[in-house]
């Protein structure tokens, strides 16, 4: 069981715009950096945001991350088939000195 | 270009141990932290273990102290991962990361490159 909660599914239509929550506790996203990979099955995870909302070089700002107190939130918006993976939400615990990852979220583009 | 590659996966019977090794290249190695992380299949990401870039600090999933040990060699740019007492619940995918930011103690934000993955069964 995640100390970060993801919910495990998520879904739209081509086009629109999703959200992925992901919800921690003081310990981790409330003093911490927030950081969101994608992975595409049979694949190493890639790295949409980090630092809560900022984005590598090459990530289409069509992807944007935000935080507020102990949750935080990964938008897409104008989904795409492509975008149909499993993402994660990630942050240091400083109770447990150690990285968590939330439990996933799946996408599927309808 | 920036690489990592992973190896030393197998297949080995509980309580048997398993060395994993990660080849890094296209970066300065010695001045970042690495990690390890892992998937069992079907199932989400778990983060195993961090190594500070001069080895100084070394942080470990509760699931794997005691029983894990990283280290790297910065000379070879080589990160490892030795692990002991293995069991089922050991079973998965080992992923090799590069933390972003250079020289740090404590792994604050994310690890923005990944090795391919090197599989590792444990089963008898």
């Amino acid at each position: 069981q995640s100390v970060l909660t993801q919910p495990p599914s998520a879904s739209g239509t081509p086009g629109q715009s999703v959200t992925i929550s992901c919800s921690g506790s003081t310990s981790n996203i409330g003093s911490n950096y927030v950081f969101w990979y994608r992975q595409l099955p049979g694949t190493a995870p890639k790295l949409l945001i980090y630092g809560n909302h900022k984005r590598p070089s090459g990530v289409p700002d069509r992807f944007s991350g935000s935080e507020s107190g102990t949750s935080a939130s990964l938008a897409i918006s104008g989904l795409r088939s492509e975008d149909e993976a499993d993402y994660y939400c990630g942050t240091w615990d400083d109770s447990v000195s150690g990285v968590l990852f939330g439990g996933g979220t799946k996408l599927t583009v309808l | 270009q920036v690489q990592l590659v992973a190896s030393g996966g197998g297949v080995v019977q509980p309580g048997r141990s398993l060395r994993l090794s990660c080849a890094a290249s296209g970066f300065t190695f010695s001045t970042y932290g690495m990690h390890w992380v892992r998937q069992s299949p079907g199932m989400g990401l778990e983060w195993v273990a961090f190594i500070s870039y001069d080895e100084s600090n070394k942080f470990y999933a509760d699931s794997v102290k005691g029983r894990f040990t990283i280290s790297r060699d910065n000379s070879k740019n080589t990160l490892s991962l030795q692990m002991n007492s293995l069991s089922a619940e050991d079973t998965a995918v080992y992923y090799c990361a590069k933390d972003y930011l250079v020289m740090i103690q404590i792994p604050i934000d994310a690890f923005d490159i990944w090795g391919q993955g090197t599989v590792v069964t444990v089963s008898s």
